[in-house]
């Protein structure tokens, strides 16, 4: 069984600051962690995915995320917030084993913007 | 190229009533899945299909059947909808083993 836990439903910060979401998982198997982002009204997109090799992982608009085995977590960072990046995050993780690579969310976590 | 395509965007149902939620993807990926998304519970998988023809239940998949006839193709079945189906739905694919693309959602509220 795998889970995901996002801390913090909402999160504010002023633009510029820094931002970090945070996820801890939970996997019996070695895991593929992913950060998607919404923004209203819309589909998932991927902001960047963990497989296998390096631990930090950049993504796109400026994000990263470092995958840390010991901590089993996978939080997201980026330097310098800007108001585009308002919008509801979700880290997920994939169970490798099987056939089909399920996705198992967290429950979101809505980031605000302010100037 | 499209990606993965949902209708509709949106749709009222009576209770009771039935309809079915569409799904395309053009980048023939083998792998398919429905989600739903209800407010602060993040996405529950209902159902997904390894490839044409193949499909098995997801965390939760009571309510609603599903058929894959094409590789291109997952639509998904409500057969007597209820309020509790009120949810925003979302399609994804992927390549084996990898990461998921995801449509733009169909909203639905059942009255």
């Amino acid at each position: 069984a795998q889970s995901v836990t996002q801390l913090g439903s909402h999160v504010s910060v002023s633009e510029g600051a820094l931002v970090l979401l945070r996820c801890n998982y939970s996997s019996s198997v070695p895991p593929y962690l992913f950060w998607y982002v919404q923004y209203p009204n819309q589909g998932l997109q991927l902001l960047l995915k963990y497989t296998t090799g390096a631990t930090l992982v950049k993504g796109i608009n400026g994000f990263e995320a470092e995958f840390k085995k010991s901590e089993t977590s996978f939080h997201l960072t980026k330097p310098s917030a800007h108001m585009s990046d308002a919008a509801e995050y979700f880290c997920a993780v994939s169970d490798r084993a099987g056939t089909a690579s399920k996705l198992t969310f967290g429950t979101g976590t809505r980031l605000q913007v302010t100037l | 190229n499209a990606g993965v395509t949902q209708t509709p965007k949106f749709r009222i149902l009576k209770i009771g009533q039935s309809m079915t939620l569409q799904c395309t993807q053009d980048m023939n990926h083998n792998y398919m899945y429905w989600y739903r998304q209800d407010p602060g519970m993040g996405l529950k998988l209902i159902y997904y299909s390894v490839g044409a023809g193949i499909t098995d239940k997801g965390e939760v998949p009571n309510g609603y059947n599903v058929s894959r006839s094409t590789t291109e193709d997952f639509p998904l079945r409500l057969e007597l909808a209820a309020p509790s189906q009120t949810s925003v739905y979302f399609c994804a694919s992927s390549p084996q083993g990898a990461t998921q693309y995801f449509g733009p959602g169909t909203r639905l509220l059942v009255l």
